[in-house]
């Protein structure tokens, strides 16, 4: 089955700045990467996805970059904001989705 | 549209007991997820129902987990009896379709914390 490793575990970032969190699967039959955001006591939301014959995609300040030959892909989080701290989970679809462990990011004002 | 409903929100048990969770999908969405969150970690899929009929319980442990989908719309998932190691969030997804299909995003509900002691 897939199996998706997720870093950092945590990111602490100043109001403004950008934050990355990186992903790396191993079935090359994966073909959907979505991004999911949970906030505490809340169920993961769907913040972003691409699919394999894309290579990056943008919505206002969030964007997935993927790079099918080195099984990776990327979320960017541009200029921060409080609301941003949550923890954030990277999946991978070959014929379910498979999650990475998450990485908990705190923004600082 | 609501959003994925699920209760009982908390529950606490004693080991070797039984509980059952409930989850009713969003309106329309022939596919429901099981999922175990366990602290610190990232979802694990338990079962996968398409309609009313099971696509994926590999990581479903059958001898205490049992799961049904009734006329394709709710869903319970059961656990007899509980150990300690079942404590965790279980989040109930729902989609139109299977995820990878186009326009099919998973749809969470808040989930039930379960505390086993």
């Amino acid at each position: 089955g897939e199996n998706v490793e997720q870093h950092p575990s945590t990111l602490s970032v100043q109001e403004g700045d950008s934050a990355v969190i990186k992903c790396t699967y191993s079935d090359s039959a994966s073909n959907y990467f979505p991004w999911y955001k949970q906030e505490l006591g809340k169920g993961p939301q769907l913040i972003i996805d691409i699919r394999s014959n894309v290579g990056e995609k943008k919505d206002q300040r969030i964007a997935v970059t993927l790079n099918k030959t080195a099984k990776h892909f990327s979320l960017h989080i541009t200029e921060t904001q409080p609301e941003d701290s949550a923890v954030y989970f990277c999946a991978a679809d070959d014929y379910k989705l498979s999650f990475g462990a998450g990485t908990t990011v705190t923004v600082r004002a | 549209e609501a959003g994925v409903a699920q209760s009982p929100r908390y529950k606490i048990i004693e080991k070797r007991q039984s509980v059952a969770f409930w989850c009713n999908p969003i309106s329309g969405h022939a596919t429901l997820y099981w999922y175990q969150q366990i602290l610190g970690q990232g979802p694990k899929l338990l079962i996968q129902f398409q309609n009313n009929g099971v696509v994926d319980d590999s990581q479903l442990p059958k001898d205490r987990f049992s799961a049904e989908r009734l006329k394709g719309v709710d869903s319970t998932l059961k656990i007899q009896p509980a150990k300690l190691e079942d404590s965790a969030v279980y989040l109930c997804a729902s989609s139109r379709d299977s995820p990878s299909s186009y326009n099919s995003p998973l749809h969470f509900g808040n989930g039930t914390r379960l505390t086993v002691t």
